[in-house]
């Protein structure tokens, strides 16, 4: 199993540029989740999705787009990319309800800086 | 407003001594709290769980000790190894509320000094 897959693990975005973080995972996972990271802040939700064809807003959800066409894979998607997006994102994904039947597993991170 | 604490960005820990993470939350409707640990350039990964209805969980050299009225749980490592030096999260979450949602604290970066 590979797990939880991000691609890419880097990214430099031009402010008004847009691009689509990809998310991928093989274990069969209904609850898929994506967070951000600040530099000495916590993760926080964007988006959520329960199972395919399902997402939810999260915590941060402004600027961010999310669709799940199938079980394995959770696209995230910045449309117009501003300074205040840079961030690390991450991944996860769980097979039941977050700390009741499973715990969230999660990818490696994208690194993502806007200029 | 952070309904998940952790008030010490850091600490530092001699090898084979104990460390103490601490973590504060607000929501008493949380009922299940987790541990991650982050290394650089990784995801958290799950350390340990403890369920609203203990006060203690242990596994190896980790134990999450949790007190409700104070809202309040501690991990402890015994004996502290180099290899544990990472950031630490703490995470809470509402589950007979039905959440699927993690609350995360900012964590705490742990230094085990050989």
């Amino acid at each position: 199993n590979a797990g939880v897959t991000q691609t890419p693990k880097f990214r430099i975005l031009k402010i008004g540029q847009s691009m689509t973080l990809q998310c991928a995972q093989d274990m069969n996972h209904n609850y898929m989740y994506w967070y951000r990271q600040d530099p000495g802040m916590g993760l926080k939700l964007i988006y959520y999705s329960v199972g395919a064809g399902i997402t939810d807003k999260g915590e941060v959800p402004n600027g961010y787009n999310v669709s799940r066409s199938t079980t394995e894979d959770f696209p995230l998607r910045l449309e117009l990319a501003a300074p205040s997006q840079t961030s690390v994102y991450f991944c996860a994904s769980s097979y039941g309800l977050a700390g009741v039947t499973d715990t969230q597993y999660f990818g490696p991170g994208t690194r993502l800086t806007v200029l | 407003d952070q309904q998940v604490k952790q008030n010490s960005p850091s600490l530092s820990v001699q090898e084979g001594r104990i460390s103490i993470l601490n973590c504060d939350y607000t929501n008493s409707m949380f009922d299940y709290f987790l541990w991650y640990k982050k290394y650089p350039a990784e995801g958290p990964t799950f350390l340990i769980s403890i369920s609203s209805i203990k006060d203690k969980n242990e596994d190896g050299r980790f134990t999450v000790f949790l007190n409700k009225s104070a809202k309040h749980l501690s991990l402890h490592i015994v004996p502290s190894q180099p290899g544990d030096s990472a950031v630490y999260f703490c995470a809470a979450s509402d589950n007979q509320g039905g959440s699927e949602k993690l609350v995360f604290g900012k964590g705490t970066k742990l230094t085990v000094n050989p």
